[in-house]
């Protein structure tokens, strides 16, 4: 099974700041896929194929990386980007998700 | 618009089933994959089962290995989780997903509202 961390589990950003999530996985993976959560609601897709933006998201998101690191960086924090954001492999099965970003406003 | 959404979750005692559903729509349903995703209380979210659009492929993690059977009936539009012999770790919220592959590359895309599973005596 190949195990996504994510990194950090929790963080507060101010507005306008750079922001860089993490996911690193036990083995080499094709892609990476990105959902944000917000309290209460489903997941939503939020970038597939490591670096695809789901339709409807703000381009201040990308997503980059290969192998076994990957990551989803937000260029200028904005206080509806708060929400918990979770990796997912779909390379392999079992299919796994990291355990979760949570992401706050400072 | 592409719609999917979750019945049959409710409280259940320890060791006894549950079936849930999942009614899509918005799109043809006998030609994507389905899949079953999970998040326990405050926890983060867990693969279940995926199934593929003929349903003639079917996978599984571990823990519900032979427990839960993922099925669909395309005539119905609807996807099916089975869940039998029931634990306290299967109490949680169970989303159903649509998952196709697009240019080579895996994605669950559309997302139900979730259905709350209970197992507790």
């Amino acid at each position: 099974e190949i195990v996504l961390t994510q990194s950090p589990t929790t963080m507060a950003a101010s507005p306008g700041e750079k922001v860089t999530l993490n996911c690193l996985a036990s083995s080499s993976v094709s892609y990476m896929n990105w959902y944000q959560q917000k309290s209460g609601a489903s997941p939503k897709l939020w970038i597939y194929g490591t670096s695809n933006l789901a339709s409807g998201v703000p381009n201040r998101f990308s997503g980059s990386g290969s192998g076994t690191s990957y990551s989803l960086t937000i260029s200028s924090m904005e206080a509806e980007d708060v929400a918990t954001y979770y990796c997912l492999q779909l390379s392999s099965y079992p299919n796994t998700f990291g355990a979760g970003t949570k992401l706050e406003l400072k | 618009e592409v719609q999917l959404v979750e019945s049959g979750g409710g409280l259940v005692q320890p060791g006894r089933s549950m079936k849930l559903s999942c009614a899509a729509s918005g799109f043809t349903f006998s030609n994507y994959g389905m899949a079953w995703v999970r998040q326990a209380p405050t926890k983060g979210l867990e693969w279940v089962a995926t199934i593929s659009y003929d349903g003639s492929s079917t996978y599984y993690r571990d823990s519900v290995k032979g427990r839960f059977t993922i099925s669909r009936d395309n005539a119905k539009s609807t996807l099916y989780l089975q869940m039998n012999s029931l634990r306290s770790e299967d109490t949680a919220t169970y989303y159903c997903t649509r998952r196709y592959v697009y240019y080579g590359l895996g994605v669950m895309d559309a997302w139900g509202q979730g259905a709350s599973v209970t197992v507790s005596s």
